[in-house]
């Protein structure tokens, strides 16, 4: 089993709508919980990072965490054409631990 | 503070010869991973150094290696390519010490194709 499974997508959505990412994972010590974007051929950049369960909110992102679930998601409001990019989920353990990446299409 | 630097960012080489790319994290961080990213595969860890020390290893052949220097850049090197070594080679740094760290942050990466 993989320590980190999500789903590669791909999603598409129109401009406007509410976005939904997620991850489950298996290791029930994970304590830091990450997303990332990554745009075609660049870096993945940090979006943003929680520790424990519970939300956190930046602008138009929402990151949240369910330990008891082990899921976590990344809800992405009022989406933009510049929100199209591949979604990685990451986590902490003795090493980092990512997702494969959901590929997002956001259309005009 | 900049961010993390890798350099070269483009690579084009031929199988049997070796490459080298470098690393330079973040200031202040001290745990840097390197990571190849392939369009089938995802991103998979290779390895991480903290201190000079190999901390973690990812499940990759001897041929590839790398170090760390007492200025937390790190190299990484690969002999004999092969054709599937082409990939996105990305580095990462943490503030991590010891035990889990809330994060790491990307460099741009180093896109590597073997002929």
């Amino acid at each position: 089993q993989k320590e980190v499974e999500q789903d590669p997508g791909p999603l598409s959505v129109p401009e406007g709508a509410i976005v939904s990412l997620n991850c489950t994972y298996s290791n029930s010590a994970f304590q830091y919980f990450m997303w990332y974007r990554q745009y075609s051929r660049k870096g993945p950049e940090l979006l943003m990072y929680t520790y424990s369960s519970g939300n956190k909110e930046d602008g138009r992102f929402t990151a949240q965490v369910d330990k008891s679930s082990k899921y976590i998601s990344l809800f992405i409001r009022d989406s933009q054409p510049s929100d199209s990019a591949t979604y990685l989920c990451a986590m902490s353990g003795n090493q980092f631990y990512f997702g494969t990446g959901t590929s997002l299409t956001v259309i005009p | 503070k900049a961010g993390v630097t890798q350099t070269p960012r483009y690579l084009i080489k031929t199988r049997g010869q070796q490459v080298t790319l470098s690393c330079s994290p973040i200031s202040g961080h001290r745990s840097v991973s390197w990571y190849q990213q392939t369009p089938g595969q995802g991103l998979q860890f290779l390895f991480e150094y903290f201190s000079e020390t190999q901390r973690n290893k990812g499940n990759f052949p001897g041929r590839f290696s790398g170090r760390q220097f007492s200025n937390s850049r790190s190299e990484m090197n690969v002999s004999t390519l092969e054709l599937g070594d082409s990939a996105l080679y990305l580095c990462a740094s943490s503030p991590r010490t010891g035990g889990e760290a809330e994060t790491q942050y990307f460099g741009p990466g180093t896109r590597l194709l073997v002929l």
